[in-house]
């Protein structure tokens, strides 16, 4: 079955600590993986993605994942959180395939909040 | 210019009633989606459209019936609403081609059914 699991249902942090989200995912086949953000009443915005090359995916806002194939795993990090990175982070698998569809999957989410 | 326009943002209902929420893109992507999140945030596809011709349909009730009349717009209407229809929807689109990304949502239209 194609799935997708966040480790961390809330995560509470102060400024400045570091965060890593775990994600792992269950899909046959190749898979392009990504990580997305919404903040509190706001639509799904791209903080990074992977479709091949480098397993180490820097994206915005000081954000970066690491593939880890043996694994099945997108684990997302910061090394600083800020108070404005309070909100929900969405790991999502699609399959790389064309016709495919281009179905998204995703996790639970994580709800991250940071503590001025 | 909002790349993924969804109206309206807000939707409160009755039971029994019919509904359309409509979606238009103006980043010339060729697939359109729809996304359902429920009250607990958990994001399920429902329906995915590539130049109008229905890809993706998911085990969503008969009630569900999108509607592409053109590549750049994508509607649902919904039938006969029901209180577990109350959720957020998203619209989104992408790039077929996925090596130039693109798969951008819109801000959502809540529903909710009284």
């Amino acid at each position: 079955a194609q799935s997708v699991s966040q480790h961390n249902h809330h995560v509470i942090l102060s400024e400045a600590a570091s965060l890593e989200l775990g994600c792992n995912y269950s899909y046959g086949g190749t898979v392009n993986l990504f990580w997305y953000v919404q903040y509190p009443g706001q639509h799904l915005q791209l903080l990074l993605k992977y479709f091949s090359g480098d397993p180490l995916v820097k994206g915005i806002k000081g954000f970066e994942a690491e593939f880890i194939k043996s694994k099945f795993s997108f684990n997302l990090r910061k090394p600083s959180v800020q108070w404005s990175d309070t909100a929900e982070y969405f790991c999502a698998v699609m399959g790389a395939l064309y016709n495919q569809g281009g179905k998204l999957i995703f996790g639970q989410g994580t709800e991250l909040s940071v503590k001025p | 210019d909002t790349a993924v326009s969804q109206t309206p943002k807000y939707l409160v209902t009755q039971m029994g009633n019919d509904k359309s929420i409509k979606c238009e893109q103006n980043l010339g992507h060729d697939t359109m989606y729809w996304y359902k999140q429920d009250s607990k945030k958990f994001l399920k596809i429902m329906f995915s459209y590539n130049n109008k011709e229905l890809i993706i349909n998911e085990t969503v009730p008969n009630r569900f019936s999108p509607k592409s009349p053109d590549k750049a717009h994508l509607n649902l209407h919904i039938n006969s609403l029901e209180l577990g229809d109350s959720a957020v929807y998203f619209c989104a689109s992408s790039q077929a081609d996925r090596t130039n990304y693109g798969y951008t949502f819109g801000s959502g239209t809540r529903l909710t059914v009284v």
